[in-house]
């Protein structure tokens, strides 16, 4: 069946570092891929989103670009901030009115000052 | 602003209680849902609804049930609370229109504790 592998957190980094987390899928045929965000407190967010292959989705400084080839849709960040901390789950669909989201296990991302 | 509302933050009940919990949201989406979270296993959905009266089984519906009477409101209903069913529980809903899968609404979620 269909699902989404992330990285294991807590993933701590410096103000200013570069960011990463990694997501790969499995799934039949062309879904679309998804990074949301939880703050603290919060419920879950739309970060960004791509629909197929080779697409880049982009947002607040987030980017994650759609690779079919590998299966992959990484999050990267050039310059975190501190409030950039919270959970980050991967996420897909595969099309259908119903939305009916599959969602990575997700990964807490802490930025230290 | 849109946005969905769960009734309760904090809910704290005895095993074998009946549990309702809430949701409203004012969007006009025909699409909601009800997941839960849990340390490590991320979130995962009981049940989803494409229209009122309607619904349909996620991967972990045993245990819960779920009522959507109007467009609007879908409730989350717990029979007999029990242990393991202490969690977060995030509400979503969606528009069904074509060119905005996967772009769901949360509410703020509620943290229930059964005892």
């Amino acid at each position: 069946g269909n699902s989404v592998t992330q990285m294991e957190g807590p993933v701590t980094l410096s103000e200013e570092a570069f960011l990463t987390i990694n997501c790969t899928y499995t799934a039949t045929g062309y879904p679309s891929l998804f990074w949301y965000v939880q703050y603290p407190g919060e419920g879950l967010q739309l970060l960004l989103k791509a629909t197929k292959a080779d697409d880049k989705g982009s947002n607040k400084g987030f980017e994650a670009t759609y690779r079919k080839e590998t299966t992959s849709f990484h999050l990267e960040k050039g310059s975190v901030q501190v409030s950039d901390s919270a959970v980050y789950f991967c996420a897909l669909v595969h099309g259908g009115a119903t939305n009916k989201l599959i969602f990575g296990t997700g990964t807490l991302l802490a930025v230290q000052p | 602003d849109v946005k969905v509302t769960q009734s309760s933050r904090y809910l704290v009940k005895r095993t074998g209680e009946k549990v309702f919990l809430e949701c409203v949201q004012d969007m006009d989406h025909e699409n909601m849902f009800w997941y839960r979270q849990d340390p490590g296993l991320g979130l995962r959905l009981i049940y989803f609804s494409y229209d009122v009266k309607m619904k349909e089984k996620g991967d972990i519906p045993e245990g819960y049930s779920v009522s959507r009477e109007k467009k609007e409101r879908f409730s989350l209903i717990l029979e007999s609370a029990s242990t393991n069913q202490t969690s977060m529980y995030l509400c979503a809903s969606s528009y069904a229109g074509q060119g905005v899968y996967g772009e769901l609404f949360f509410g703020e979620g509620s943290r229930l504790t059964v005892l």
